[in-house]
């Protein structure tokens, strides 16, 4: 059975830092793995999605890394800012068996300005 | 906009109530979810059609009861839920594995609280 753990549960940084949010999971045999943000009380925006033959996808101040061997995936925020306070959520597709998201506990993000 | 509506955005029902969550999406996929997201644990996967056809029960209770007409809806019906059934829904649709990208999109949820 596959779990995925996230570290830090919370993180409260500057504005203008640059930070790296940590997914874990336990079955290297992923098809995909995804980051989303949930703003509270709403639901979930798809951030990035990376293919398990991909090592990193990239977007805007974000860019997603995946080792499978390792069993890791890390999101890095360049140049934080207010507006990225929200929780972010890693999520694990399996290759076979479950057909849906396994998802992380998230992490807590707050950006002080 | 993630092209998933959920309707209605809150409900407050009685747990002799019998009620409905709908969710509809708008991106030609196949495949559509029902997740519960409690405080402080992890989202739990709680149905998942594919073709239009239940493919996953994640050991959920009879208290909720899915049904998917066609690809683009899926309902949660409710009936006789229990306090600790409150909580955040969520409807996601993505095309099934193995076809394509998979990229999963959510809705805005419906927070449904039991009294």
């Amino acid at each position: 059975k596959q779990e995925v753990t996230q570290i830090p549960a919370a993180l409260s940084v500057p504005e203008g830092e640059n930070l790296v949010l940590n997914c874990s999971f336990t079955d290297s045999a992923i098809y995909n793995l995804q980051w989303f943000r949930q703003d509270p009380g709403k639901g979930l925006t798809s951030l990035l999605l990376i293919q398990s033959s991909q090592r990193e996808q990239t977007s805007g101040r974000l860019n997603a890394s995946l080792d499978k061997s390792s069993g890791r995936s890390t999101l890095y925020i360049a140049a934080s800012q207010p507006g990225d306070s929200a929780t972010y959520l890693c999520a694990a597709l399996m290759d076979t068996g479950r057909r849906a998201l396994t998802f992380g506990s998230g992490t807590r993000l707050q950006v002080q300005p | 906009e993630t092209g998933v509506t959920q309707t209605p955005r809150h409900l407050v029902m009685g747990m002799t109530n019998k009620k409905s969550l709908k969710c509809e999406q708008h991106l030609g996929h196949n495949a559509m979810y029902w997740y519960k997201q409690s405080a402080k644990k992890p989202l739990e996967l709680m149905f998942v059609y594919s073709l239009e056809e239940r493919v996953e029960n994640n050991s959920v209770p009879s208290r909720f009861s899915p049904e998917c007409p066609n690809s683009s809806h899926l309902f949660l019906h409710l009936h006789t839920l229990q306090p600790e059934d409150s909580a955040l829904y969520l409807c996601a649709s993505s095309q099934k594995t193995g076809v394509g990208n998979t990229e999963a999109f959510f809705g805005q949820g419906t927070r449904l609280t039991v009294v």
